[in-house]
C-alpha cells in the first residue's frame, strides 16, 4: 500500500542558507500536517493543511512557511536556517472531516536535516 | 486541548516476556483516536496500532494489544513475547476526530529488550 513520501531523506545545510522539505501524501488523503521533533524530543506539531487550507498552527518559527498545492503535496519552506533547527521533520496525512475512523493518521519516514 | 503522559522514560524487558507500556490521555472530544508509534533509532515513525473512542474491543494487530480503559483514561500498550527488533522509542498519541486536529504525542518510552 502507498506511504506518505518525504524527500529529501537526509539534508545538510549550512548557517542562513533555505530549505525545502517536500510531502507526498497516501493517495486520496486531503489533510497534511508537519512535525519537527529535536534529538530526544517528541515531536512537536507545526502546521497543517486541508484542501489547500492552513487548518492548524503551533510552533512554527517565522522563518518557516508552508503550503499545499492543487495535488495535496505539501512543501516546508525554512529560511535562515539556525543550528537549532536540525531536527528530523515528519510529514504525516489522514482524511479530513468527521467521524471517529477519520482519525486514523499515517506518518512518512521523515527528513534529517543538520545544520552546519 | 489533548494531552498525553507516557510516565516511563526507560524499560527493559527479557527477550520473550511481555511487556506494558502506559499511557494515560485528557481530552474534551466525545470522540477520539488512540494510537501508538514505534520509533527505532533509524528515526521513522511506525504506525503500531490505533484504538478509536467508540470500539467495543480493545485492538489487537499481532503481538501489539491495546488495553483501552475509557473510565480511567488509560491506553496502555502491550508487546507480547518481546524480540530483539522491539528495541525503540514508543509514542503514545491520540487525535481528535473533529475536522483536521493534530496528531498529539506523548513523551515517548524507550524500550529496552534484553537477550
Amino acid at each position: 500500500a502507498a506511504g506518505v513520501i518525504q524527500s529529501p531523506r537526509h539534508l545538510i545545510k549550512e548557517k542562513r542558507e533555505t530549505a525545502t522539505l517536500k510531502c507526498y501524501p497516501i493517495p486520496r488523503h486531503d489533510t497534511v500536517y508537519w512535525y519537527q521533533q529535536g534529538p530526544g524530543q517528541d515531536p512537536q506539531f507545526l502546521i497543517s493543511f486541508y484542501e489547500k487550507m492552513q487548518s492548524d498552527k503551533g510552533s512554527i518559527p517565522d522563518r518557516f512557511s508552508a503550503q499545499q498545492f492543487s495535488d495535496y503535496h505539501s512543501e516546508l519552506n525554512m529560511s535562515s536556517l539556525e543550528l537549532g533547527d536540525s531536527a528530523l521533520y515528519f510529514c504525516a496525512s489522514s482524511l479530513g472531516g468527521t467521524g471517529v475512523r477519520k482519525s486514523e493518521a499515517f506518518f512518512g519516514q521523515g527528513t534529517r536535516l543538520t545544520v552546519v | 486541548a489533548q494531552k498525553i503522559t507516557q510516565t516511563q522514560p526507560g524499560m527493559f524487558v527479557q527477550e520473550k516476556e511481555a511487556v506494558t507500556l502506559d499511557c494515560t490521555y485528557d481530552t474534551s472530544d466525545p470522540s477520539y483516536g488512540l494510537f501508538w508509534y514505534k520509533q527505532p533509532s533509524s528515526g521513522e515513525m511506525i504506525f503500531l496500532i490505533y484504538q478509536g473512542s467508540y470500539d467495543q474491543q480493545n485492538a489487537t494487530e499481532g503481538r501489539y494489544s491495546l488495553n483501552f480503559q475509557k473510565a480511567r483514561k488509560s491506553a496502555n500498550l502491550v508487546i507480547s513475547a518481546s524480540q530483539l527488533g522491539d528495541s525503540a522509542m514508543y509514542f503514545c498519541a491520540m487525535r481528535g476526530s473533529g475536522g483536521y486536529q493534530k496528531v498529539t504525542f506523548g513523551t515517548g518510552t524507550k524500550l529496552q529488550v534484553i537477550p
